[in-house]
């Protein structure tokens, strides 16, 4: 049983790109979160995605936005990317109302 | 505003004696509280949680406790094992919210 899974592994971007990044659930799992971690924080949390749709929203600005596909994969995408843009950005799966969040490994963005 | 915090970035502990992570929070509408503990270039893995409505759980090594006075909770490793080395991050929510507020983390080495 593929747990969740995140691609790609690393990514260096400049300043003002565009990235995308995606997220395929754990098996059996409908909702896909998705948490930035910067250099010695913990996760914080982006939005969460449910049948497609945004249903909650963390404090980030809208050059942060997302999808989910009806395979209940995601992607994560982050226009006019800034320097502190730079961190680990993690993908976790649930069933929806409680459950336990399964995190992938992340992607690490680097923004120069 | 960090509104689950975690004071201490290290620890060390000798292999077999008790390790003892704390963590404190701030918001009282969180009545669920999570630990997990982190690999690098792994994402967080799932250890341990509690409800409010609880004051211990235990599962096997690992036995969480909440005070629900003092807004405090630790997490107790009994023997420390040469694997238990990792960061460890205590995460906190509220009922009908799935979106998860970590603290910092603190770093668990385990001397052999």
């Amino acid at each position: 049983d593929a747990g969740v899974t995140q691609s790609p592994t690393h990514l260096i971007k400049t300043r003002g790109q565009q990235v995308t990044l995606r997220c395929s659930p754990k098996s059996g799992h409908d909702t896909v979160s998705w948490y930035q971690q910067a250099l010695g924080q913990g996760p914080q949390f982006i939005f969460q995605y449910y049948e497609e749709e945004e249903r909650q929203r963390g404090n980030f600005p809208d050059r942060f936005s997302g999808h989910q596909f009806p395979n209940y994969s995601s992607e994560l995408n982050v226009n006019a990317l800034l320097l502190g843009d730079s961190a680990l950005y993690l993908c976790a799966s649930s069933l929806i109302l409680g459950g336990e969040q399964f995190f992938g490994p992340g992607t690490r963005l680097t923004v120069l | 505003d960090q509104q689950v915090k975690q004071n201490s970035p290290s620890l060390s502990v000798q292999e077999g004696r008790i390790s003892i992570l704390n963590c404190d929070y701030t918001n009282s509408m969180f009545d669920y509280f999570l630990w997990y503990k982190k690999y690098p270039a792994e994402g967080p893995t799932f250890l341990i949680s509690i409800s409010s409505i609880k004051d211990k759980n235990e599962d096997g090594r690992f036995t969480v406790f909440l005070n629900k006075s003092a807004k405090h909770l630790s997490l107790h490793i009994v023997p420390s094992q040469p694997g238990d080395s990792a960061v460890y991050f205590c995460a906190a929510r509220y009922f009908g919210n799935e979106k998860l507020t970590f603290g910092t983390g603190t770093r668990l080495t385990i001397i052999p």
